[in-house]
C-alpha cells in the first residue's frame, strides 16, 4: 500500500529565505507524485508532478521539487519566500488501482513566512 | 477548459438534520470524481469516489452516502447528521482513461459544514 510522510506539520521562513518542505513516500510501483497548495477556505490547486519523466520538477510560483528514488522523496523547496507562499501544503503519491488512480495524501504542512 | 463548483460553500447544520452537499463538473466527460474530507491536523481522507453513473465506491464507513445520478455531478448525502461529520468537504475529478491519467486531481471551492 501506498503512503506519503510529510515531517513538519508547521514550518516557519523569514520572507526572502528557502523554503524547504520534506515529502516521502512509499510505493510498489514507480508512483506519480504531487505537490498541492491550500489557500485558507479554498479548494487544492496543483504545485507540480513528477510522471516519470525529468526528476527535477518545475512548478508554480517558483517552487519545484526533486524526485530521488533511492531515498523515496519528493521534497518541495522554494530559493526565497514570499508572504504570498503562506498557506498549507500536500504532498501526494498515486498508483492505479482498480479502475483509477488512487491518490493518497500526506497530512500537510503549514508554511507561515515571517516578514 | 474544464471547471468544477460545489455548493453550498458554508453550512450550519443542527444534529440529526439531512445532508446535501452538490458537485458538478463541466468542460470533460466521463470523469472520476471524489469526495474528501479535511480535518484539522488530519490530511485530506477519501470518502467515496465513482468511476462512472451509479457506480460508488466507499473509502471508509460513515454516516455519508454518496450518487451520481449524471455523468459530471456528485452527490453527497447524509439522512441525520452526527457532531464528528463536521469538516470541510472537497469534490475532486480525474482524467479516467488510463493511458492519460496520472490521478492528478482537479478540486473544487470546498464546502464548510458545522454541526451543533
Amino acid at each position: 500500500a501506498q503512503s506519503v510522510t510529510q515531517l513538519g506539520s508547521h514550518v516557519s521562513v523569514s520572507e526572502g529565505a528557502l523554503v524547504l518542505l520534506r515529502c516521502n513516500y512509499s510505493s510498489s510501483v514507480p508512483p506519480y507524485l504531487f505537490w498541492y497548495v491550500q489557500y485558507p477556505n479554498q479548494g487544492l490547486q496543483l504545485l507540480l508532478k513528477y510522471t516519470s519523466a525529468a526528476t527535477l520538477v518545475k512548478g508554480i510560483n517558483g517552487f519545484e521539487a526533486e524526485f530521488k528514488k533511492s531515498e523515496t522523496s519528493f521534497h518541495l523547496t522554494k530559493p526565497s519566500a514570499h508572504m504570498s507562499d503562506a498557506a498549507e501544503y500536500f504532498c501526494a503519491v498515486s498508483e492505479r488501482s482498480g479502475g483509477y488512480q488512487k491518490v493518497t495524501f500526506g497530512t500537510g504542512t503549514k508554511l507561515q513566512v515571517i516578514p | 477548459s474544464q471547471t468544477i463548483h460545489q455548493w453550498p460553500a458554508t453550512l450550519v447544520q443542527p444534529v440529526g438534520s439531512p445532508l446535501s452537499l452538490e458537485c458538478t463538473v463541466e468542460g470533460t466527460s466521463n470523469p472520476n470524481l471524489y469526495w474528501y474530507r479535511q480535518a484539522a491536523g488530519r490530511g485530506l481522507q477519501l470518502l467515496f469516489y465513482s468511476v462512472g453513473i451509479g457506480q460508488i465506491s466507499s473509502e471508509v464507513p460513515q454516516n455519508l452516502s454518496a450518487s451520481r445520478p449524471q455523468d459530471r455531478q456528485f452527490i453527497l448525502s447524509s439522512k441525520k447528521l452526527l457532531l464528528s461529520d463536521s469538516g470541510f468537504y472537497l469534490c475532486a475529478w480525474s482524467v479516467k482513461e488510463a493511458g492519460a491519467s496520472t490521478g492528478e486531481l482537479f478540486f473544487g471551492e470546498g464546502s464548510r459544514l458545522t454541526v451543533l
